[in-house]
């Protein structure tokens, strides 16, 4: 059973337009929430998080959204650029442990 | 600052053979967590450890897995004996307890012929 769920496997955009990746979770005990970026041969890195006592949290170009009522998190990257183009994965915290969504392959077009 | 440091980056072995995955944290973190990502099941926590002692070990696969960390500054995965099924990157993450982030390394991909 999918805890959190990223339903598109890919997003292709358009350089200097918004790139939106969204994220679906159903436990409602999870109160952190982090995205990740994925390039090939590396390691996730962590791009940005957000409490579950808010509902915005912005960083530079990126920025989370939050809706607890919905269980769903959005994560904006605008404007988008070709090096954004990776894998992006949502993940939920429970106390110290992360459950990963399976991934969203973004591809910004220059 | 170094980040978290993974050999061997590859590895090919033969079934049945004993593998070992070596990892170290990035210095001063105290919470240390291996990965295992696959086409078919993504990235799945496998087992993490606080204060070099292990909390929760519920996502190992089974008895051909263990996993050790002796001091704050190594652990080790060993799957032995090992089968094609393990073929997977295995990452390990570090983190500070009290925080959410964690910190990969590069990750190990393994193959198992």
């Amino acid at each position: 059973d999918q805890q959190v769920k990223q339903n598109s496997p890919s997003l292709s955009v358009q350089e200097g337009r918004i790139s939106i990746l969204n994220c679906d979770y159903t436990n409602s005990m999870f109160d952190y929430f982090l995205w990740y970026k994925k390039y090939p041969a590396e390691g996730p890195t962590f791009l940005i998080s957000i409490s579950s006592i808010k509902d915005k949290n912005e960083d530079g170009r990126f920025t989370v959204f939050l809706n607890k009522s919905a269980k769903h998190l959005s994560l904006h990257i605008v404007p988008s650029q070709p090096g954004d183009s990776a894998v992006y994965f949502c993940a939920a915290s429970q106390g110290n442990k992360l459950v990963f969504g399976a991934g969203t392959i973004l591809r910004v077009k220059s | 600052d170094a980040g978290v440091i993974q050999s061997p980056r590859h590895e090919v072995t033969e079934m049945g053979q004993e593998v070992t995955l070596r990892c170290k944290p990035i210095s001063g973190h105290n919470s240390l967590f291996w990965y295992r990502q696959t086409m078919m099941r993504g990235l799945e926590l496998l087992i993490y450890f606080n204060n070099n002692v292990p909390i929760d070990d519920s996502g190992m696969p089974e008895d051909r897995f263990s996993a050790k960390m002796p001091n704050a500054s190594f652990s080790t995965l060993k799957i032995q004996p090992s089968e094609p099924r393990d073929s997977a990157v295995y990452f390990c993450a570090s983190s500070l307890e009290e925080l959410h982030e964690q910190y990969f390394g590069p990750g190990t991909r393994l193959t198992v012929t």
